[in-house]
C-alpha cells in the first residue's frame, strides 16, 4: 500500500522560506517511473499543481512560481522536499504531495496534506 | 490551459442524476484529462483519468466522457456519500485544475 504523508511549518513569517516535506511509504524513489508532485489549495479555492520530480531526478515546475520553488529528492530517506522562497500570506494553503502515476497521467495517490499559514 | 467547470453548484437529492462539465481554453487530449472527487477535511480522490476510465475502487455510477475542449462527469444516481466538491485536471501542459463543483443536497 502506497502511502504518502508530509510534514513542515504550520506557521511561517512573510518573506522567509518554506521547507516541506513529503515522505513515501510502500513506494521507493529510485524505482523506475515514478513520480511526486507538490500541490497546493488555498483555503475555499482549487489546487494548483506546483512542481514534480521523477525517478530520474527530471524536475518540472509551474512557470508562474518557477522562480521561488525548488523540489528535491533524497533516496536514502525516501522523501521529497519542496522548498519555496519569500513566501507571502497569498502562499496560505494546505500544500499535498501527490503520486503523479506515468501511466495514467493523473495524481492517483494523495497524502493527507499539511496547513502552511504565512502571517507575522 | 484554463479550465471551466459549470455549473458552479448543483443542488439535488438522492437519487438523482449529476451531469458536471468541464470545458478546456483549449484542445486537451483525452488521454490527459481526470476528475477528482474532495470531501471536507480530504485530500482529493482520482476518480475518472484518461477522461473515462474509473479509478481503482470508482464505483460505475460515476462515468467519463467528451473530448477536445468539452468533458463530462455523469454520476447516474446520487448516494448521500456523493455529495461533495468535483474538480477536473489536464495533464496535456503543466498541470490545471478547474475551480470546481460543488454537488449538494437540495
Amino acid at each position: 500500500q502506497v502511502t504518502l504523508k508530509e510534514s513542515g511549518p504550520a506557521l511561517v513569517q512573510p518573506t522567509q522560506t518554506l521547507t516541506l516535506t513529503c515522505t513515501l511509504s510502500g513506494l521507493s524513489l529510485t524505482s523506475s517511473g515514478v513520480r511526486l508532485s507538490w500541490i497546493r489549495q488555498p483555503p475555499g479555492k482549487a489546487p494548483e499543481w506546483l512542481a514534480r520530480i521523477g525517478w530520474d531526478d527530471d524536475k518540472f515546475y509551474s512557470k508562474s512560481l518557477k522562480t521561488r520553488l525548488t523540489i528535491s529528492k533524497d533516496t536514502s530517506k525516501n522523501q521529497v522536499v519542496l522548498t519555496m522562497t519569500n513566501v507571502d500570506p497569498v502562499d496560505t494553503a494546505t500544500y499535498y504531495c501527490a503520486r503523479d502515476d506515468r501511466l495514467t497521467d493523473a495524481f492517483d495517490v494523495w497524502g493527507q496534506g499539511t496547513i502552511v499559514t504565512v502571517s507575522s | 490551459i484554463v479550465l471551466t467547470q459549470s455549473p458552479g453548484t448543483l443542488s439535488l437529492s438522492p437519487g438523482e442524476r449529476a451531469t458536471l462539465s468541464c470545458r478546456a481554453s483549449q484542445s486537451v487530449s483525452s488521454s490527459y484529462l481526470a476528475w477528482y472527487q474532495q470531501k471536507p477535511g480530504q485530500a482529493p480522490r482520482l476518480l475518472i483519468y484518461g477522461a473515462s476510465s474509473r479509478a481503482t475502487g470508482t464505483p460505475d455510477r460515476f462515468s467519463g466522457s467528451g473530448s477536445g475542449t468539452d468533458f463530462t462527469l455523469t454520476i447516474s444516481r446520487l448516494e448521500p456519500e456523493d455529495f461533495a466538491v468535483y474538480y477536473c485536471q489536464q495533464y496535456a501542459s503543466s498541470p490545471t485544475f478547474g475551480q470546481g463543483t460543488k454537488v449538494e443536497i437540495k
